[in-house]
């Protein structure tokens, strides 16, 4: 039972476009949102987060929005560099902060073509 | 920001031993790690959570027996894998939550039992 979905596997955009990753969960008691790059061979690294009380959270050129009545959250990425190639996992955990277990989605292949 | 140390980045070893696998938190203390198995173009599935001092708790359908998972100290987190069978090659990450900083990976481990 996948609690977080990423359903497209992958995602190819042009360098200076946005780019648009999208995530779906099904627990309702998930509480915050993270969305983590990773690099083959490597650990993911976190990106942005956001938290249930708020719909959107941006740094930089990276911006989540959250609609909880839809149980979905998105990743813009603008403007996308090839730098940003990677796979993106969005993760949810029912706390914010707390020690719970985190829940990955299967992840997006993102590739910025210069 | 805080750092995990996970080694070895890369193991090769022959079915039948034992690999231990460590995450070390650098400057910072670490009261809980999560242990992570990757397969390919798959999600990054929690296997166990490590408490300092206590059992480690291990998610449905994992062996504890086969997965050893200590967390003597506040800084280090060791995961063994013992006697290896080619279906456990695999990529292993560690993970520590941090205060006021969410969750950071170590940069993991690519198992290659032959």
């Amino acid at each position: 039972d996948q609690q977080v979905k990423q359903n497209s596997p992958s995602l190819s955009v042009q360098e200076g476009r946005i780019s648009i990753l999208n995530c779906d969960y099904t627990n309702s008691m998930f509480d915050y949102f993270l969305w983590y790059k990773k690099y083959p061979a490597e650990g993911p690294t976190f990106l942005i987060s956001i938290s249930s009380i708020k719909d959107k959270n941006e740094d930089g050129r990276f911006t989540v929005f959250l609609n909880k009545s839809a149980k979905h959250l998105s990743l813009h990425i603008v403007p996308s560099q090839p730098g940003d190639s990677a796979v993106y996992f969005c993760a949810a955990s029912p706390a914010r902060g707390g020690s719970e277990k985190l829940v990955f989605g299967k992840g997006m292949k993102l590739t910025v073509n210069p | 920001g805080a750092v995990v140390s996970q080694h070895p980045s890369r193991v090769i070893c022959k079915s039948g031993t034992s690999v231990k696998i460590e995450c070390r938190s650098l400057d910072f203390q670490a009261t809980t790690m999560f242990w992570y198995r990757q397969f390919p173009k798959k999600s990054l599935m929690l296997m166990a959570t490590s408490n300092e001092g206590s059992k480690a708790t291990y998610e449905q359908g994992v062996e504890k027996d086969k997965f050893l998972i200590n967390h003597a100290s506040l800084t280090l987190s060791t995961l063994t894998v013992t006697s290896a069978h080619p279906e456990d090659s695999s990529f292993y990450i560690c993970s520590a939550r941090v205060s006021g900083e969410g969750y950071t990976f170590g940069s993991g481990t690519r198992l290659t039992v032959v």
